[in-house]
């Protein structure tokens, strides 16, 4: 069936430094994808979204970007802080998929090395 | 403040007995929806709810009830919990005809023995 996955359970980066997560889907019909971050504890909470008509979007020091033709999905998030340290998770919409078509993959972990 | 708000936070229990998880917005959001969230699973919806008296089944609704009877609350009932069901349990509520944007609640871990 479809889903959406992520290529490494857990990712250590550098303070300072940039962190990629990267996500690949199976699903060429979806029409948004999301990026979340779960902190210990907490719900998950939105962080960026693209449409599938965009290959790249910014935010405020993370840029998502959309690789349709290999079905890649990445977050770059820069100068990595000590606060980023989370769960970070892909999703991905298909309208034709129910209410919300909302499909999760398993979720990243961000560790920060001091 | 704008907020999702589920209780209990965390709940131990045994086999059969019967629970209420609740769930509360406050941001006057028609779509209402719990998951659970499973170590290697992710998130997996369970029930949705795009409005008062309205519900519909997720991806695992096996052993779950919801009801939506009013726009702010949306409880998800475990009538006879088995130990399959401990996980951790999130509500979310968004805009209806908002695609991209869910707001999660905190999560209520169960526990069923």
């Amino acid at each position: 069936g479809e889903s959406v996955g992520l290529h490494l359970p857990t990712l250590s980066v550098q303070e300072g430094d940039n962190s990629i997560i990267n996500c690949a889907y199976s699903n060429s019909a979806s029409d948004y994808f999301i990026w979340y971050k779960q902190e210990s504890g907490k719900g998950p909470q939105f962080i960026i979204d693209i449409r599938s008509n965009m290959d790249k979007r910014q935010g405020q020091r993370v840029t998502v970007l959309l690789n349709k033709t290999v079905k890649h999905l990445s977050l770059q998030i820069a100068a990595t802080q000590p606060g980023d340290s989370a769960v970070y998770f892909c999703a991905e919409i298909y309208s034709g998929g129910g209410a919300d078509g909302l499909t999760f993959g398993k979720g990243t972990h961000l560790i920060i090395q001091p | 403040e704008a907020q999702v708000t589920q209780n209990p936070r965390y709940l131990i229990t045994v086999t059969g007995k019967k629970l209420t998880v609740t769930c509360s917005q406050n941001m006057n959001h028609e779509y209402m929806s719990w998951y659970r969230q499973d170590p290697g699973l992710g998130l997996r919806q369970i029930y949705y709810s795009m409005n008062v008296e309205v519900t519909d089944k997720g991806d695992v609704p096996e052993g779950y009830k919801v009801s939506r009877k009013e726009k702010r609350n949306f409880p998800l009932i475990l009538e006879s919990p088995s130990p399959n069901q401990t996980s951790l349990y999130f509500c979310a509520s968004k805009r209806q005809g908002v695609v991209n944007e869910q707001f999660f609640g905190p999560g209520t871990r169960l526990t069923v023995l």
